[in-house]
């Protein structure tokens, strides 16, 4: 059972907008950065977001983060077939060693 | 750029040493700006995170993995190692080298399989 909790499945017709949620503590989320991550079937997970709401170059501005409190969220616009993968949340808690955390992570089905 | 490449036996028998190297190329492994790290996905389950090394050789375990994980460095060949000692079934799962901070860059995965 993961320490940051995410739905388990979200679902949106193509160029429509869905929102991904991770929620966690104040020993994690409420502390630290978030990042997010997508893995499409087959494939390496990718960076999508990290410091709460900065994209890496090469990503595109359909995919945006914000966190609130304990609470990160993702949001992806203009929703494409080829959005379908696993997305994860992921921080580090509070601990001296700064233990990683992921998310469950999330299916995204683009009806 | 950078790239991550991870290698070893895809069939470890449970009981024994699960083993994988991962190589860096277009970047030296001994930057002090990065650390290293190691991530696991069961089938049908989520990502998880096994642990980190630091150029210093300063690891950081899992604490449910802790009692059966090692991560070295091996600066000379800019690659970095995995071993997973006494596994079972539950240790089946795709392995993935990645850089941190961040995770921004990612190894293809590895397929490995504990079954007798």
């Amino acid at each position: 059972q993961s320490v940051l909790t995410q739905p388990p499945s979200v679902s949106a017709a193509p160029g429509q907008k869905v929102t991904i949620s991770c929620s966690g503590s104040s020993s994690d989320i409420g502390t630290n950065s978030v990042s997010w991550y997508q893995q499409l079937p087959g494939t390496a997970p990718k960076l999508l977001i990290y410091d709460n709401n900065k994209r890496p170059s090469g990503i595109p501005d359909r995919f945006s983060g914000s966190k609130s409190g304990t609470s990160a969220t993702l949001g992806i616009t203009g929703l494409q077939t080829g959005d379908e993968a696993d997305y994860y949340c992921g921080t580090w808690d509070t601990s001296p060693s700064a233990l990683v955390l992921f998310g469950g992570g999330t299916k995204l089905t683009v009806l | 750029q950078v790239q991550l490449q991870e290698s070893g036996p895809g069939l470890v028998k449970p009981s024994q040493t699960l083993s994988l190297t991962c190589t860096v190329s277009g970047g030296s492994i001994s930057s002090a700006t990065y650390y290293w790290t190691w991530i696991r996905r069961p089938a049908g389950k989520g990502l998880e995170w096994i642990g980190r090394i630091y150029p210093s050789g300063n690891t950081n375990y899992n604490p449910s993995l802790k009692s059966r994980v090692t991560i070295s460095l091996d600066t000379s060949k800019n690659q970095f190692s995995l071993k997973l000692s006494s596994v079972t079934a539950a240790d089946t799962a795709v392995y993935y080298c990645a850089r941190s901070p961040g995770f921004d860059i990612w190894g293809q995965g590895t397929m490995v399989t504990v079954s007798s």
